[in-house]
């Protein structure tokens, strides 16, 4: 069966510092990847979408992005955070359009 | 432009109630599916159902239902003598045939009191 992974569970950090929250899928290959993030009490917003190694597509203009360095593997990065960061991330691979969650990463930027 | 609106923000009911959700939605596509999530407080998001536009027949899994009527565009769920562990905030979601995003309804917070 598939599962997918993300980590870390938590993580504080001060404004201006780096960010790299990674996800990876099992018993799957080739999976649609996607990164959502969804600020407090508030929906989903997508921020990324990978149809494959190397592809990316952004959906919103931020400071983040992300890459596919393997088939499985996501990661989300950030070169400087901004307050405006802090929210819960989380990670999701689709199969026939039905979209799956990992368990998210709850991020506090100070 | 496809959208997904929950109207109802939050929802309080005493336990063993019935209550339904309520999810009404918009697209030009022929083809789609709707799918209800289910975000418990630990934050992961579980996959609950999904319903592809071709198949109105209403669904039922234990104590959990769902109508789907695209007369009215909707795409309601109904939970049955609700329980505490229900207590969670409810997604409704749609994706059509010509836009791979899942476009996300704002959600329903459920509280059912003990």
């Amino acid at each position: 069966s598939q599962t997918i992974h993300q980590w870390p569970a938590t993580l504080v950090q001060p404004v201006g510092s780096p960010l790299s929250l990674e996800c990876t899928v099992e018993g799957t290959s080739n999976p649609n990847l996607y990164w959502y993030r969804q600020a407090a009490g508030r929906g989903l917003q997508l921020l990324f979408y990978s149809v494959g190694i190397g592809q990316i597509s952004s959906e919103v203009p931020q400071n983040l992005s992300a890459s596919r360095p393997q088939d499985r593997q996501f990661i989300l990065s950030s070169k400087k955070l901004l307050l405006s960061d802090s929210g819960f991330y989380l990670c999701a691979w689709s199969f026939e359009d039905t979209q799956y969650f990992g368990p998210g990463t709850r991020l506090t930027v100070l | 432009a496809q959208k997904v609106t929950q109207a109802q923000t939050e929802i309080s009911v005493v336990e063993k109630e019935d209550v339904t959700l309520d999810c009404v939605y918009e697209t030009r596509d022929t083809t789609y599916y709707l799918f209800w999530y289910k975000q418990p407080p630990s934050g992961e998001l579980v996959f609950l159902i999904r319903r592809n536009s071709f198949d109105e027949q209403n669904e039922i899994s234990g104590r959990y239902s769902w109508n789907f009527q695209k007369s009215t565009s909707s795409f309601n769920f109904t939970i049955t003598a609700s329980q505490v562990v229900d207590s969670a905030v409810y997604f409704c979601a749609l994706v059509g045939d010509s836009n791979y995003q899942l476009i996300w309804g704002a959600g329903t917070k459920l509280i059912i009191k003990p």
